[in-house]
């Protein structure tokens, strides 16, 4: 079974101080990872996946094996981060699982 | 490139109804997924399509049933509407699959009274 946690609902930061989303999966195989954002009123979207590896809005993940966690970090959050973020994983049965989101807010 | 539709966007369903929800892909699109996002649940995969075959099912009761057409379109069929299935249903779409990137839809809020 593929399962994966978000630990924080909420997560309050202000403007400009670094913010860090966990995310742990349980996957005995290799998964595909992957972070999804919703802003207020729009739709849910593809924010990065890990085997881009790429920086997407300022925000890196970086897949830990050993720790089984695909954390969303960014070192100086912006009052335009503010959403709903959520970790998925897709295994080999090409399901995609999400978390239970992280609500972030960045005050100002 | 239009983005992916739903239609309705919104229901109010009594119980031992049924119902039928409709998404169009983006063009080019053969993979369309469906998702049931509750509060208390969050979002929970119900199955997917590719090419008109039902490749993957998620953890739902035979109540909830899916299927696609020829030019990618999806419906899923809820029959015999329970309280519980209150929830917003989100379908997304992708070229091949789960592992590439899903563009959702805006979703159907589904009440049943």
């Amino acid at each position: 079974a593929q399962r994966v946690t978000q630990p924080e609902k909420l997560l309050s930061v202000f403007k400009g101080a670094p913010v860090e989303l966990k995310c742990n999966y349980s996957y005995s195989g290799s998964p595909e990872l992957f972070w999804y954002v919703q802003y207020s009123r729009q739709r849910l979207q593809l924010l990065l996946r890990h085997i881009s590896r790429e920086s997407i809005k300022g925000f890196t993940a970086d897949l830990n094996k050993g720790e089984t966690s695909f954390h969303l970090k960014k070192p100086f959050a912006q009052e335009e981060d503010s959403a709903m973020y959520y970790c998925a994983l897709s295994g080999s049965a090409r399901q995609l699982t999400f978390g239970s989101g992280t609500q972030l807010t960045v005050l100002p | 490139k239009a983005g992916v539709t739903q239609t309705p966007r919104y229901l109010i369903k009594t119980r031992g109804q049924q119902v039928t929800l409709s998404c169009s892909p983006i063009s080019g699109h053969r993979s369309v997924s469906w998702y049931q996002q509750t509060p208390g649940q969050g979002l929970q995969f119900l199955f997917e399509y590719f090419s008109e075959t039902q490749r993957n099912k998620g953890n739902f009761p035979g109540r909830f049933s899916g299927r696609q057409f020829s030019n990618s379109r999806s419906e899923m069929n809820v029959s015999t509407l329970e309280l519980g299935d209150s929830a917003l249903y989100l379908c997304a779409s992708s070229i091949a699959g789960n592992a590439d990137t899903q563009y959702f839809g805006p979703g159907t809020r589904l009440t049943v009274l």
